[in-house]
C-alpha cells in the first residue's frame, strides 16, 4: 500500500516567521493530497488540499506545493500566529476509498 | 461539524470485554471510515464502508468488526478488547466531490483498556 512520510515531527517558530512541513509518498497512483490541522483534544479538520493536476495552491497564509515527479508535497504557512499551533497531518489518496496519513507535525508558534 | 457524531466520547473497559463504538452522520455520505490515532503513528485506517452493507479492511483491521446496515450508522466493535487497542478512535465520512473524497471527522472516542 501507500507509504506517507512526514517531516519534521516537531517544529517551533517565532510568531511572524514561516513554517514548512514536508511529506513524501510512494504510490504514483495517488492523486489527491489533503492537509489536516488538529488542535489539542479536537478532531482533524481539512485546511487545504491539492489535486495531482495542480502544482501549487494558496489560501491566504497557507499554501501547498506538489511535485509529482519527486513524489513529495509541502505545506507552507506564512506570517505564523499563535493560533496556528497544532498538529498537522498530510495524507495521500491512491484510490477513491483509502487515505494514508503521515505521522503528524506538532507546530508551536512562540509569541 | 455537527453532522457526524460519535458515542461514547470516553470509555474505560477491561481486557477481554466486548465494546462497541458508535458513529452517526446526517449528511447521507456514502463513505464512512474508522481510524485509530496513536502517538507516533498518526491516523491509521481500520475499516471503511462504501455504502450500506459494503465494508472493507484498512491497514489495521485485526481485532475489530464493523457493520453498516444503514447509511447513517457505522458501529465499530472490539470483540475482545486488548490493552493494545487503547487509543483515540475517529469516525469519518465523505462523498464524491469532483472525483475526490474530502473526509469529515467526528469528535473522537478515547478508549482505555485496562
Amino acid at each position: 500500500g501507500e507509504n506517507v512520510e512526514q517531516h519534521p515531527s516537531t517544529l517551533s517558530v517565532q510568531e511572524g516567521d514561516s513554517a514548512v512541513i514536508k511529506c513524501t509518498y510512494s504510490d504514483s497512483a495517488s492523486n489527491y493530497f489533503p492537509w489536516y490541522k488538529q488542535e489539542l483534544g479536537k478532531r482533524p479538520q481539512l485546511i487545504i488540499d491539492i489535486r495531482s493536476n495542480v502544482g501549487e495552491k494558496k489560501d491566504q497564509r497557507i499554501a501547498v506545493t506538489l511535485n509529482k515527479t519527486a513524489k513529495h508535497f509541502s505545506l507552507h504557512i506564512t506570517e505564523t500566529q499563535p493560533e496556528d499551533s497544532a498538529v498537522y497531518f498530510c495524507a495521500a489518496n491512491p484510490t477513491g476509498n483509502q487515505f494514508y496519513f503521515g505521522t503528524g507535525t506538532s507546530l508551536t508558534v512562540i509569541p | 461539524d455537527a453532522g457526524i457524531t460519535q458515542s461514547p466520547r470516553y470509555k474505560i473497559t477491561e481486557t477481554g470485554r466486548q465494546v462497541t463504538l458508535m458513529c452517526h452522520q446526517t449528511w447521507s455520505h456514502s463513505y464512512m471510515f474508522w481510524y485509530r490515532q496513536d502517538l507516533g503513528h498518526g491516523l491509521r485506517l481500520i475499516y471503511y464502508s462504501a455504502a450500506a452493507d459494503i465494508t472493507d479492511k484498512g491497514e489495521v483491521p485485526d481485532g475489530y468488526v464493523v457493520s453498516r446496515s444503514k447509511t447513517e450508522n457505522f458501529p465499530l466493535t472490539l470483540e475482545s478488547a486488548t490493552r493494545s487497542q487503547t487509543s483515540v478512535y475517529f469516525c469519518a465520512s465523505s462523498d464524491r466531490l469532483a472525483g475526490f473524497y474530502e473526509q469529515y471527522f467526528g469528535p473522537g472516542t478515547r478508549l482505555t483498556v485496562t
